[in-house]
């Protein structure tokens, strides 16, 4: 089965800084990858995704690249903020659309912001 | 809208007493469902998921179970709790059958086993 793997466990950055988290997968079929952020005593939640048919994908702050070939993503955060404090998640699926596709955590990072 | 209801949020029990965690998704149809088991250092472990009613996969030989007796309830179950059942668990859905599997969590429950 699909296996993920993140790194690092553990991210402190400055305020205002970039910070980036990186993902590879094993199943060459996955083609759906998401990430959630998991704030202190509460639910994961997506924040971003790609998939597979493309190799970048930005919405504000955040960006996510993928890179097929090599098998990894990696989610970025530019310009920081305390809000961005929680622990992140990746995930991979081979997503169809002809029945379940489950996905696969990677072990999450957790990011520390300091003011 | 949809929305994932997930009991209790805490819970405290002894090695050996039994276990169900249910939860029930409201506003879809043929959800897929998952249980997920969330250890200090470990991530987000699969344990359970399933496509429809009576339908379920197993993805980690464990002291669980687990059971879908209608379309939108999914319980976790075990017969008797041992001291490494402890943790965080979360259950989701996701909408069958497409090509994004965005998963949507419920609240979890903290399972500490004493």
């Amino acid at each position: 089965g699909e296996n993920v793997e993140q790194h690092p466990s553990t991210l402190s950055v400055q305020e205002g800084d970039s910070a980036v988290i990186k993902c590879t997968y094993s199943d060459s079929a996955s083609n759906y990858f998401p990430w959630y952020k998991q704030e202190l005593g509460k639910r994961p939640q997506l924040i971003i995704d790609i998939r597979s048919n493309v190799g970048e994908k930005k919405d504000q702050r955040i960006a996510v690249t993928l890179n097929k070939t090599a098998k990894h993503f990696s989610l970025h955060i530019t310009e920081t903020q305390p809000e961005d404090s929680a622990v992140y998640f990746c995930a991979a699926s081979k997503g169809s659309n002809f029945g379940n596709e489950k996905l696969t955590f990677g072990t999450g990072t957790r990011l520390t912001i300091i003011p | 809208s949809q929305t994932i209801h997930q009991w209790p949020a805490t819970l405290v029990q002894p090695v050996g007493s039994p276990l169900s965690l249910e939860c029930t998704v409201e506003g879809t149809s043929n959800p897929n469902l998952y249980w997920y088991r969330q250890a200090a250092g470990r991530g987000l472990q699969l344990l359970f998921y399933s496509v429809g009613i009576g339908q379920i996969s197993s993805e980690v030989p464990q002291n669980l179970s687990a059971s879908r007796p209608q379309d939108r309830q999914f319980i976790l179950s075990s017969k008797k709790l041992l001291l490494s059942d402890s943790g965080f668990y979360l259950c989701a859905w996701s909408v069958f059958g497409r090509l994004n599997t965005e998963a949507f969590f419920g609240q979890g429950t903290r399972l500490t086993v004493v």
